[in-house]
């Protein structure tokens, strides 16, 4: 079955400690995803990525990174710069050829820093 | 800019009652509308879309019409269920120049009890 898969579900880290999580897609979409979200809050864009080897900053980039190396990964690392980075992020992306661009979404890593 | 706004939750129903949530949105051009749903400790999930106005989107029960008079896409089921508890979050995507974001609403969460 297509999908997207985020590794680990749940993380737990250190503060001052770099950390990554990784998605995976293969729906052979080309543009990828990077949502932050707090309880009980909505959606916050951290990253997107319309194609291999581009991405650009959305709305809550700073403590983030992302790379795009291959179209099927698009791994995010929250660095200690980031001052709250405990939160559940979420990896999703778009099929930019369909007429519609809903969004296909993985379970969600849950990172808690201490 | 583009933005969603849709009814502050929680909403609490008894089971088999009548659900609507509001959604209205600001955005130029034609956006697809989205309503997705969230269950607890997962990713988000395509409940149903819309692509142009007087379009209906129906799954599972739940219903919207994009309404483009009213800048509106409320969601609606004739009687909601326990397993229907989840946040809900309506959501629009321009399509064409500058429309690789999805902007979503803040989310509702429903709460049915048996």
């Amino acid at each position: 079955d297509g999908g997207i898969t985020q590794s680990p579900k749940y993380l737990f880290r250190k503060e001052g400690q770099n950390v990554t999580l990784s998605c995976e897609q293969n729906l052979n979409h080309d543009a990828m995803y990077w949502y932050r979200q707090d309880p009980g809050q909505g959606l916050r864009l951290i990253y997107y990525s319309q194609i291999v080897n581009d991405f650009q900053k959305g709305d809550i980039a700073e403590g983030y990174s992302v790379s795009r190396e291959k179209k099927e990964s698009f791994p995010l690392t929250v660095t200690s710069a980031q001052k709250n980075p405990t939160a559940f992020y979420l990896c999703a992306s778009t099929n930019e050829d369909a007429s519609s661009y809903e969004q296909y979404f993985g379970p969600g890593t849950r990172l808690t820093v201490t | 800019g583009d933005s969603v706004t849709q009814m502050e939750g929680p909403v609490t129903l008894s089971e088999e009652a009548f659900l609507t949530i509001n959604c209205t949105y600001t955005a130029t051009g034609y956006p697809s509308l989205f309503w997705y749903v969230q269950y607890p400790g997962e990713g988000l999930q395509l409940l149903l879309k819309a692509t142009k106005a007087d379009d209906k989107g129906s799954n599972k029960g739940f219903e919207a019409t994009y309404r483009k008079e009213t800048t509106s896409f409320h969601l609606e089921k004739g009687s909601v269920q326990v397993s229907d508890s989840a946040v809900y979050f309506c959501a629009l995507r321009r399509v064409g120049t500058g429309g690789f974001k999805t902007i979503f609403g803040a989310g509702t969460r429903l709460f049915v009890k048996a």
